[in-house]
């Protein structure tokens, strides 16, 4: 059963124009969540977090939202630039315990056009 | 420059033959991870340790076999009862809370 779900395959944009890339996710005990970019034979480098005490955490181009009830959350890149054509990867983890596992979702590829 | 180094590559193993993947760090960090990759699939979990000679299995542990005889190194063995072992691995570790993951570049086993 996917705990960390995103249901997009993959997203084109234009150049300069907002990406928007969303996630859900089923595991009420999950605290913290993470976004990772990763290119083709890669690993994974991360890119922006946010813990479940706010709603809102913005670096630079990048802004993640998270919607609590909703077990909601989505990253936003503007302007969108060529250079962040990727996948990027939604994680969750819980801050029981201290394994600090991460749950990954399937991805997203995100294509940003000239 | 501190890193964690994952070795090789790209590897090619017969059917029916174990195969174990390199996974080395010189972060000194207590936790390590492995976890596979395949296409349109997010990342899942097959071992983790959190400390030396210590390890505990994560989602997918079936066919595999890890070690970790020392804080820097923490080999996976993908023995031949993994059903489909073709697949892209990650090494990972990490040091202190969630935001402390550093992953390895991968190691693509193609099994034919």
């Amino acid at each position: 059963d996917q705990q960390v779900k995103q249901n997009s395959p993959s997203l084109s944009v234009q150049e300069g124009r907002i990406s928007i890339l969303n996630c859900d996710y089923t595991n009420s005990m999950f605290d913290y969540f993470l976004w990772y970019k990763k290119y083709p034979a890669e690993g994974p480098t991360f890119l922006i977090s946010i813990s479940s005490i706010k709603d809102k955490n913005e670096d630079g181009r990048f802004t993640v939202f998270l919607n609590k009830s909703a077990k909601h959350l989505s990253l936003h890149i503007v302007p969108s630039q060529p250079g962040d054509s990727a996948v990027y990867f939604c994680a969750a983890s819980t801050s029981g315990g201290s394994n600090y596992k991460l749950t990954f979702g399937k991805g997203t590829l995100l294509t940003v056009n000239p | 420059d501190g890193g964690i180094t994952q070795s090789p590559k790209y590897l090619f193993r017969k059917e029916g033959q174990n195969v174990t993947l390199s996974c080395e760090q010189n972060l000194n960090h207590d936790a390590m991870y492995w976890y596979r990759q395949d296409p349109g699939q997010g990342l899942r979990l097959i071992y983790y340790s959190q400390i030396v000679n210590d390890f505990q299995k994560g989602d997918i542990a079936e066919g595999y076999s890890v070690s970790r005889e020392k804080k820097e190194s923490f080999p996976l063995t993908v023995t031949s009862a993994q059903k489909n072992p073709t697949a892209f691995y990650l090494c990972a570790s990490r040091s202190g809370g969630v935001y402390g993951y550093t992953f390895g570049s991968g190691t693509r086993l193609t099994v034919v």
